[in-house]
């Protein structure tokens, strides 16, 4: 049962590089989202797309940018990074957009800028 | 941007005790609320979604309630046990404007069981 799929698991970047944070999830959810975890900070919406075609902006979207590729697929981009963006990534799904089905996770990208 | 409380932050209690933590929300335009249990160095994994005022669910051991006029949710949890420790999450939907789809999560009861 693979469930939300995230890799890479663990990246360190300098600051200024890019990278692309990928997601992809085998339960046919058309809905997927983008989170950051902070110590002492619940998880905070980044990016969601409430179905395939569509993307729109969480609580925290300055520095990043999303792509759907697929029903499957939900890309997360850091285009110049910054130490600000050190955290843990975490990639969801959930059968339908409005909040009432649960969200499956991925088990996380630890990313550490320098 | 909404405000999800959890409460307490942390919770030590001896194998089978029971338990109860917090989740308070804006009782306004309220649509769902959350809950998800978090093990350390495993991703987060939901145990109820409840969107009716005194709504109630229970998973085993593990069963919450739902006030939405008051904007709170209690999680209880009888007889812990020490597998029962992790991180329990809520998180709440409020319909209306921009929010579609969005949860807004607290920052978590850190349950710690000891044997």
């Amino acid at each position: 049962n693979a469930g939300v799929t995230q890799t890479p698991k663990f990246q360190v970047l300098k600051t200024g590089q890019s990278m692309t944070l990928q997601c992809a999830q085998d339960m046919n959810h058309n809905s997927m989202y983008w989170y950051r975890q902070d110590p002492g900070m619940g998880l905070r919406l980044i990016y969601y797309s409430a179905s395939e075609g569509t993307t729109d902006k969480g609580e925290v979207p300055n520095g990043y940018n999303v792509s759907r590729l697929n029903k499957r697929e939900f890309s997360l981009r850091l285009e110049s990074a910054a130490p600000s963006q050190t955290s843990v990534y975490f990639c969801a799904s959930s059968s339908g957009g409005g909040g009432n089905q649960p969200q499956h996770f991925g088990d996380g990208t630890r990313l550490s800028i320098l | 941007i909404l405000n999800v409380e959890q409460s307490p932050q942390s919770l030590h209690v001896q194998e089978g005790d029971s338990t109860n933590f917090t989740c308070s929300f804006p009782s306004s335009n309220f649509y769902a609320l959350h809950w998800y249990r978090w093990e350390t160095a495993k991703s987060p994994e939901a145990l109820f979604v409840m969107t009716l005022n005194g709504d109630e669910k229970k998973k085993g051991r593990i069963s919450a309630t739902l006030n939405t006029k008051e904007g709170y949710s209690y999680l209880y949890i009888k007889g812990s046990q020490p597998e029962d420790s992790a991180t329990y999450l809520c998180a709440s939907r409020n319909a209306g404007g921009t929010s579609y789809g969005k949860l807004t999560f607290g920052q978590g009861t850190i349950l710690t069981v000891h044997p």
